[in-house]
Order: structure tokens, then sequence, then C-alpha cells
């Protein structure tokens, strides 16, 4: 069975624009989460959307958003891009819920110039 | 905040054991032992988790105390690829916050020849 895949692997942008990043999970997952991974904070925990809801939610700003679609492929748009996003951005995968083993791809690393 | 704490490095010799131990003194009676590991700039990959009894996986095994406040996860004979940032997670297995997985800062784990 194919693991979570993200694209882009790799993004470069400036500051003020805005990004959207892809994740497809694994097949017959249908919860799907988002981390931000910076060396200062760590991985910490961005939201989770479940049946094109998000169920979950972690202390980001408004300017992270996302969104899931039936197939439960899901996006990730920061807008407003500031240098201090640049990240490495992990999308997770679960069957049901977050609660549950979640698997994680590969991350789409963000620089902001 | 992460409620454990490990060592933030450790050494192996390839083919030894490795042991990395995890305290999580405040666990509550419904929160689960998780363990992820991270290689270089790659997603956390999920290795075991256990509630209170010990568990054994295809890649490691995980024993954890009568009291529930400390555990260990062990890699029977570790080689060079095991050497990454082991995290060990507890939180309970519903939703809420609590159902989050929080990343603290992990142990680098460095098996060396």
């Amino acid at each position: 069975k194919a693991g979570v895949t993200q694209t882009p692997r790799y993004l470069i942008k400036t500051r003020g624009q805005q990004v959207t990043l892809s994740c497809s999970p694994i097949s017959g997952h249908r919860s799907v989460s988002w981390y931000q991974q910076t060396p200062g904070q760590g991985l910490q925990f961005l939201f989770e959307y479940f049946s094109e809801t998000q169920r979950n939610k972690g202390n980001f700003p408004g300017r992270f958003s996302g969104r899931q679609f039936s197939n439960s492929r899901s996006e990730m748009n920061v807008s407003t891009l500031e240098l201090g996003d640049s990240a490495l951005y992990l999308c997770a995968s679960s069957i049901q819920s977050y609660t549950d083993t979640q698997y994680f791809g590969p991350g789409t690393r963000l620089t902001v110039l | 905040d992460a409620k454990t704490t490990q060592p933030p490095s450790m050494d192996c010799a390839e083919g030894r054991a490795a042991n990395l131990p995890c305290n999580h003194s405040t666990i509550s009676g419904n929160e689960y032992v998780y363990w992820y590991r991270q290689i270089h700039s790659q997603g956390p990959q999920y290795i075991i988790h256990g509630l209170k009894n010990n568990e054994t996986n295809e890649m490691a095994s995980l024993i954890i105390t009568e009291d529930r406040k400390s555990s260990t996860l062990i890699l029977p004979h570790a080689t060079l690829r095991d050497t990454a940032v082991y995290y060990c997670i507890v939180r309970v297995n519903y939703g809420g916050s609590q159902g989050n997985l929080i990343f603290g800062k992990g142990t680098k784990l460095s098996v060396k020849p």
C-alpha cells in the first residue's frame, strides 16, 4: 500500500506571497493532520480534517488554513507569508481519527525569502 | 508541552541492542505511550505504542514499567540506518486536545560502526 504523499517536496517563496501544499493520505485513511516543524519550536500540530471538516486545531494564526476533499486529499494554505513560516510542513493520515495511529508523509520544505 | 522526558542523545554500537528510556511520571490511566522516529529531514515514522503491557513488533519492543511512569524502547540489533531522533509521546486514544501528538525534543540516537 502506498504511503502518504506530499507535493511539492521543496518550495521557495517570498514574504507576502501565499502558498498551497498538497497531501494525499494512505488509501482508506479518512483523517489528515498537518504539522509544522522548525528548529526552534520543533514539531507542532496545525489542524486535522475528517470528512471535509476541520475537527481539531492547534495554536496557529488564521493565515494558516486547510481543506479536505471528498477523496480525503487535503491542502494547506498559508497566506501573507512571513520569514518565520520557513519550515518543514508534514502531513499525517490515520484511519478514522487523529487519535488513531498517524502515518507521516515526507514533508514539504518551505523556504520564505 | 510534552509530558515526557528523554535524554538528548545516546550512542549505540552497530549490532548491539539500543535501549532508549523515557520518563512519563504524570501519565494518566487512559494515556498510551507512543514512539516515533525521524531520520534527518524525513517525516516521522511510527514505531510502536502500548498502554500497560509490553509490546513487540518487527521493528522494536516497548517495555512499560508496572507503575507506568517510565518506558524503554528496545531496538534489538541496531544498524546504521537506525540513526535518528526518537520521540516518546503520551496521549489518549480519543478526541480533544489530549489526543494530539505532542512532540518533545526526543533522543538523538547515533549508531556507530
